[in-house]
């Protein structure tokens, strides 16, 4: 199963910044947090990860509490084509890089 | 780089016959996947190779079977399709470096009727 929770489906206004929250309370020390998306049934597709510090990249922004038992998505000026499936995995690397896959949460970015 | 490359992209089978759902990548990445996703669902993993020659069976390798006989190619197959098998396929890939995010490809939508 997978390790993580997060919200069925979620609105954002286009321009603003869409926070897609997740819950990995039983993370174990040496996993790392990863997102993907999936647009409409395409490939998913890696938007960053992190394993204890703050990630940012050129598509989002990856926030982890301190105790890392939760973290934040952050897309900062979200537009309609970001309106995809959100996948928040826990993933450890010794276990040959396998991914368990939750629902994810649908975010719908509005004009 | 072409990346992770599927064929077909549909296919339409009749209950009992087989086909081969072809998987190519060309970044030199050791570890291969595939994974089926039905409707509204998250992936599950089929099989997986960590290696030219080496496979593992994933959480549902029921009714499939696999191969890796190069680095570039793995091929999934399924024998006597059955109508629980309909769902779309994808194949990643990803490497054996520190940054171990995964690369999909276009997937391949598969109906058994």
């Amino acid at each position: 199963d997978a390790k993580t929770t997060q919200p069925t489906s979620m609105d954002c206004a286009e321009g603003r910044a869409a926070n897609l929250p997740c819950n990995h309370s039983a993370i174990s020390g040496n996993e790392y947090v990863y997102w993907y998306r999936q647009i409409h049934s395409q490939g998913p597709q890696y938007i960053i990860h992190g394993l204890k510090n703050n990630e940012t990249n050129e598509m989002a922004s990856l926030i982890i509490t301190e105790d890392r038992k939760s973290s934040t998505l952050i897309l900062p000026h979200a537009t309609l084509r970001d309106t995809a499936v959100y996948y928040c995995i826990v993933q450890n690397a010794g276990n040959n890089r396998k991914l368990i896959w939750g629902l994810g949460t649908s975010l719908a970015v509005n004009p | 780089n072409a990346g992770v490359t599927q064929t077909p992209k549909f296919r339409i089978l009749k209950i009992g016959q087989s086909m081969t759902l072809q998987c190519t990548q060309d970044m030199n990445h050791n570890y291969m996947y595939w994974y089926r996703q039905d409707p509204g669902m998250g992936l599950k993993l089929i099989y997986y190779s960590v290696g030219a020659g080496i496979t593992d069976k994933g959480e549902v390798p029921n009714g499939y079977n696999v191969s890796r006989s190069t680095t570039e190619d793995f091929p999934l197959r399924l024998e006597l399709a059955a109508p629980s098998q309909t769902s779309v396929y994808f194949c990643a890939s990803t490497t054996a470096g520190e940054s171990y995010e995964q690369y999909f490809g276009p997937g391949t939508r598969l109906t058994v009727t």
